[in-house]
């Protein structure tokens, strides 16, 4: 069964500080890879997709992320955190043949404190 | 607005009753998933339909749930004898097809008491 495993649950920054969250996914087929944000009180808003081409994702407010296909990771990185990218955090995977029928990981909260 | 739009933001009904769940899809989106998310974890797929029908409803824990999209556009999730353990955050996207970019409404928390 497929299922996304997100090592970091809780996770405290102070402003400017790097950051890597981890994701970790079991898939046996080609896979479509995400990285969702929630920030408080809005709805869950796509930060940045791997389909296929540069494992290497860029998304939007400066975040990336790594497909590693040999150890079934895609992590999320940041150079320098704001206190605005205090939010939660879901690493997402669907089959790349049935869409957005996505498997979720359980999370991440960010806080950054100024 | 041209978001996803779920109503009601907020329901609250007693163990064993009936609820029914909207969704607006964004106009033109074909697609349309439902997802259900329990505290402490990640959303948890239900149901996706292409257009009118239900292409994969793999996701729906038992025959209490059930979902329809009559005319491909809005789309109402339906939960009969509801129990405690049905208290979640329903969520409900949409996209233009099945591989491009998936908008989320803001979710209706269901608690049954």
């Amino acid at each position: 069964a497929q299922s996304v495993s997100q090592h970091n649950h809780h996770v405290i920054l102070s402003e400017a500080a790097s950051l890597e969250l981890g994701c970790n996914y079991s898939y046996g087929g080609t896979v479509n890879l995400f990285w969702y944000v929630q920030y408080p009180g809005q709805h869950l808003q796509l930060l940045l997709k791997y389909f296929s081409g540069d494992p290497l994702v860029k998304g939007i407010k400066g975040f990336e992320a790594e497909f590693i296909k040999s150890k079934f990771s895609f992590n999320l990185r940041k150079p320098s955190v704001q206190w605005s990218d205090t939010a939660e955090y879901f690493c997402a995977v669907a089959s790349a043949n049935t869409g957005n029928q996505f498997y979720f990981g359980t999370g991440t909260s960010l806080t950054v404190i100024p | 607005g041209a978001g996803v739009s779920q109503t009601p933001s907020n329901k609250v009904t007693e163990k064993g009753k009936y609820v029914e769940l909207r969704c607006d899809p964004i106009s033109g989106h074909t697609a349309l998933y439902w997802y259900r998310q329990s505290l402490g974890q990640g959303p948890e797929f239900l149901i996706y339909f292409q257009g009118t029908g239900a292409a994969d409803d793999s996701g729906l824990p038992n025959d209490r749930f059930f979902a329809v999209r009559p005319e491909g556009s809005v789309s109402t999730l339906k939960i009969q004898r509801t129990e405690r353990g049905d208290s979640a955050v329903y969520l409900c996207a949409s996209s233009l097809n099945s591989h491009t970019e998936a908008f989320f409404g803001q979710g209706t928390r269901l608690t049954v008491v």
